[in-house]
């Protein structure tokens, strides 16, 4: 079983709408959660963190998490062409060095 | 602010040849230091991680090696590449604590013939 999983996509939504990317994490103790966004050839950049059960708003960013259901998800509200990228999942794994499993990314599309 | 460099941006290689990438991280102390690959349209995978000079663990065996010589230098080698080693090689670093993200290097496009 993959630790961290997303489905690869591509997920196509038009321009102004929500796009919603989900993730599941099989370590029931982790503690940290985060989405990248990667641009073709680029590095992935941070976008969001969450630590807490809920909701986390940051500008047209909001992450979810449910560590009941163990799952983690980012809507992006009024999504622009410029959106379109591969989002990442990253989950901290318990242990001596704390390091981050990442998903192997969900591919966005954002079309006129 | 912190700042990480990663050269070079691209190399080409033959087979055989040997590998040298560095990685330097300005704006702090005692970073954790990483080493990822991503193959063309695989995920990350987690090569090497440093949590201090001279301290190096392999996650993936291969003919790889990291050495990190100062405190925020850390170096990617091979004393001979092989097809299967092209891919995105990017460096990173983060503070320990379950809380602390991944702050990534823009990558070293490696294309091994």
């Amino acid at each position: 079983q993959k630790e961290v999983e997303q489905n690869s996509g591509p997920l196509s939504v038009p321009e102004g709408a929500i796009a919603s990317l989900n993730c599941t994490y099989s370590d029931r103790g982790s503690q940290s959660f985060f989405w990248y966004r990667q641009y073709s050839g680029k590095s992935p950049e941070l976008i969001m963190f969450i630590y807490s059960n809920g909701d986390k708003e940051d500008g047209r960013f909001t992450a979810q998490l449910n560590k009941a259901s163990q799952y983690v998800s980012l809507l992006i509200r009024d999504s622009q062409p410029s959106d379109s990228a591969t989002y990442l999942c990253a989950v901290n794994h318990l242990g001596n060095t704390d390091k981050l499993i990442f998903g192997t990314g969900t591919r966005l599309q954002v079309f006129p | 602010s912190q700042t990480i460099h990663q050269w070079p941006a691209t190399l080409v290689q033959p087979v055989g040849s040997p590998l040298s990438l560095e990685c330097t991280v300005e704006g702090t102390s005692n970073p954790n230091l990483y080493w990822y690959r991503q193959a063309a349209g695989r995920g990350l995978q987690l090569l090497f991680y440093s949590v201090g000079i001279g301290q190096i663990s392999s996650e993936v065996p291969q003919n790889l090696s990291a050495s990190r010589p100062q405190d925020r230098q850390f170096i990617l080698s091979s004393k001979k590449l092989l097809l299967s080693d092209s891919g995105f090689y990017l460096c990173a670093w983060d503070w320990t604590g379950e809380n602390s993200p991944l702050h990534f290097g823009n990558g070293t496009r490696l294309t091994v013939t």
